[in-house]
């Protein structure tokens, strides 16, 4: 299995609602990723998790939290958020965090925030 | 910090048009070169990689190779089909210069091929 899945596909929510993203990967990866994609624009990174733990937090507002529960899922809990951040938000993963490690992107959740 | 320039297009091409996608690099360490294709509507997938100077990635027909000396990673393919359309990100992974071993993108370029 070399793939990175996540849900939903599409998320519509008011800026009072609070939801959740999950992605999940069965390769046996122990890096993994979100970024947040705007249109025309390359991906933006938002948050590292490396063997479980935060590695990484790239400056992100606190309205979006990640969850690692285990080394195959990760979540983004979403509460309160503004219309600026409806965009595409991506999850990938790594076998690692070395530089030659290729990252494996999900298809993506398209987030609008009403 | 590291960097990717790449040229942003829009590239519009006829099929079986040879293309060439332009990406440099700034980098402080030696890092490992990437190449992305994003597809409408669709997450980033590797196109090619490659680790160190002088190797070739490829991969469906796409080849590009490693240029330490001009810090260059193009991006060719020698006949393009309509289903080639898509978003081309370069971007690359360095340990040093402020990138952690992330991954750092270029613009992207959106490559439209008519039939």
């Amino acid at each position: 299995d070399t793939e990175v899945t996540q849900t939903p596909k599409h998320l519509v929510m008011g800026m009072t609602n609070k939801k959740s993203l999950k992605c999940e990967q069965h390769m046996g990866h122990r890096a993994m990723y979100w970024y947040k994609q705007k249109a025309k624009k390359p991906p933006e990174l938002m948050f590292v998790y490396s063997y479980e733990k935060l590695s990484i937090n790239e400056s992100v507002p606190s309205r979006f939290s990640p969850e690692c529960p285990n080394s195959s899922l990760l979540n983004l809990h979403l509460h309160a958020l503004q219309p600026e951040d409806s965009a595409l938000y991506l999850c990938a993963s790594s076998q690692g965090r070395g530089i030659a490690n290729e990252q494996f992107f999900g298809p993506g959740t398209r987030l609008t925030v009403l | 910090g590291d960097s990717v320039t790449q040229m942003e297009g829009p590239v519009t091409l006829s099929e079986e048009a040879f293309l060439t996608i332009n990406c440099t690099y700034t980098a402080t360490g030696y890092p490992s070169l990437f190449w992305y294709v994003q597809y409408p509507g669709e997450g980033l997938q590797l196109l090619l990689k490659a680790t160190k100077a002088d190797d070739k990635g490829s991969n469906k027909g796409f080849e590009a190779t490693y240029r330490k000396e001009t810090t260059s990673f193009h991006l060719e393919k020698g006949s393009v089909q309509v289903s080639d359309s898509a978003v081309y990100f370069c971007a690359l992974s360095d340990i040093y210069g402020g990138s952690q071993g992330n991954l750092i993108f270029g613009k992207g370029t959106k490559l439209s091929v008519k039939p």
